[in-house]
């Protein structure tokens, strides 16, 4: 059973529009979510993350947007660039002393120009 | 920014031989993981090590796998002996802390074949 998913799986959106990724979890401990982007080739780096303390984050084009009630949050990739095509994956942890990372499956991006 | 460095990025071996991933973490992190990915699923948890001690492991952490950081040297992971289940994409990660700075910097991963 996945602790946490993403949807969808592809998104494809023309330069400009804004991209809307989607990850839900089963956890309502969990207590930090990142959003790792990764690159081909290069290795997933931190983009943005969010604490339950917050029903939102934003960061320049990137926001996330949280509802613990239903236990969902969602990137929003606003005035999407070529350079934004990636994977970007979701992820959480709980409450604890290390800091084990759950991930969702991914969503690859292509952002046509 | 910060890198992680995994050295190979890429070994095919022959099951039942043994392997050793090496990682070369952010000079002043504390804290050292181990993630698998086998293709087409999502990077797993396989082992979180701190103060030359393991802290957390998986259920994926096998009885073959070992994990040690000699010295301040390389955190390596090592498989022996491995299987056919063990061919996957292995990311180091590492991370100063584990509040809210506790940001884990991933390696580019070291893709591991075993035929």
């Amino acid at each position: 059973q996945q602790q946490v998913r993403q949807s969808p799986q592809s998104l494809t959106v023309w330069e400009g529009e804004t991209a809307i990724l989607n990850c839900s979890y089963e956890d309502s401990t969990f207590d930090y979510f990142p959003w790792y982007r990764l690159f081909p080739g290069e290795s997933p780096a931190l983009l943005i993350a969010i604490r339950p303390v917050s029903n939102k984050k934003e960061d320049g084009r990137f926001t996330i947007f949280f509802n613990k009630r239903e236990k969902k949050l969602s990137l929003h990739i606003t005035d999407s660039q070529p350079g934004d095509s990636a994977t970007y994956f979701c992820a959480a942890s709980g409450a604890g002393n290390t800091r084990k990372l759950i991930f969702g499956l991914g969503t690859t991006l292509q952002v046509q120009p | 920014g910060p890198k992680v460095l995994q050295i190979p990025s890429h070994q095919i071996i022959d099951m039942g031989q043994m392997v050793t991933l090496n990682c070369d973490p952010v000079s002043n992190h504390l804290y050292f993981y181990w993630y698998k990915q086998i293709l087409g699923q999502q990077m797993e948890f396989l082992v979180n090590f701190y103060n030359g001690k393991v802290m957390e492991k998986s259920k994926l952490f096998k009885d073959q796998f070992s994990v040690e950081r000699p010295d301040g040297s390389y955190f390596t992971l090592k498989i022996q002996p491995t299987a056919l289940e063990d061919s996957a994409v292995y990311f180091c990660a590492s991370s100063p802390g584990l509040g809210s700075t506790g940001q884990l910097y991933f390696g580019e991963g070291s893709k591991l074949t075993v035929l």
